[in-house]
């Protein structure tokens, strides 16, 4: 399996953008990259996940580097309610759609 | 529409007791896993469903068995329970096999062992 590697933590101001960043050098073609977060005391939730082209929705933005050893998750206002942790996941076909996680990145979100 | 619960919240086991998680889904998914987390740590999964009576493997099977007679519930079974298995346990689902669909998770198990 294809590992990424995320800051342990960061921090961020209520309504400003943060940019999370993840590397996965070893990427292969075919593997998606996804990004899930974990409230405090909740399951993971789907964030968001894209192939080569940078991807929106209404949670947030990944913007995927050219040569796909590294994806940016963008979230465009942070609230209190970001507070988490993500994690970002390579997912390769034909493994069963299981969900390998790292230790993530636990954001904090000042007022 | 109910999503993913499990049964149920919160467990206290001795050392050697049994018992059995219940996962269960209203969204007709195909997919169904057991992970459990660890203080500090991301999930890992355990055993997984591709359909209706299958089940597999996942990174830490020992000391677990599943069973998924019904599409819509995936039993998680700990025979003789170590306080090595004090963890938080969740379930997923996914609509089917694949790298594009999204998991959704229960909002956990969290079960101690003395």
């Amino acid at each position: 399996d294809a590992k990424t590697t995320q800051p342990n933590s960061m921090e961020s101001n209520e309504e400003e953008p943060v940019h999370l960043p993840c590397n996965h050098s070893t990427i292969s073609g075919t593997d998606y990259i996804h990004w899930y977060r974990q409230l405090p005391s909740q399951g993971p939730e789907y964030v968001i996940h894209g192939l080569t082209s940078n991807v929106n929705n209404r949670m947030a933005s990944l913007a995927i580097a050219e040569d796909r050893k590294s994806s940016t998750l963008i979230l465009h206002r942070a609230t209190l309610r970001d507070a988490a942790v993500y994690y970002c996941i390579l997912r390769r076909y034909n493994q069963g759609g299981k969900l390998i996680f790292g230790q993530g990145t636990e954001l904090s979100v000042k007022p | 529409n109910a999503g993913v619960t499990q049964t149920p919240k919160f467990r206290v086991l001795k050392t050697g007791q049994s018992m059995t998680l219940l996962c269960a889904q209203d969204m007709n998914h195909e997919y169904m896993y057991w992970y459990r987390q660890d203080p500090g740590m991301g999930l890992r999964l355990i055993h997984y469903s591709v359909g209706e009576g299958t089940t597999a493997k996942g990174e830490v099977p020992d000391g677990y068995n599943v069973s998924r007679l019904k599409k819509q519930n995936f039993l998680l079974g700990l025979e003789s329970a170590a306080p090595s298995q004090t963890s938080v346990y969740f379930c997923a689902t996914q609509l089917t096999g694949g790298e594009v669909y999204e998991q959704y998770f229960g909002p956990g198990t969290r079960l101690t062992v003395t």
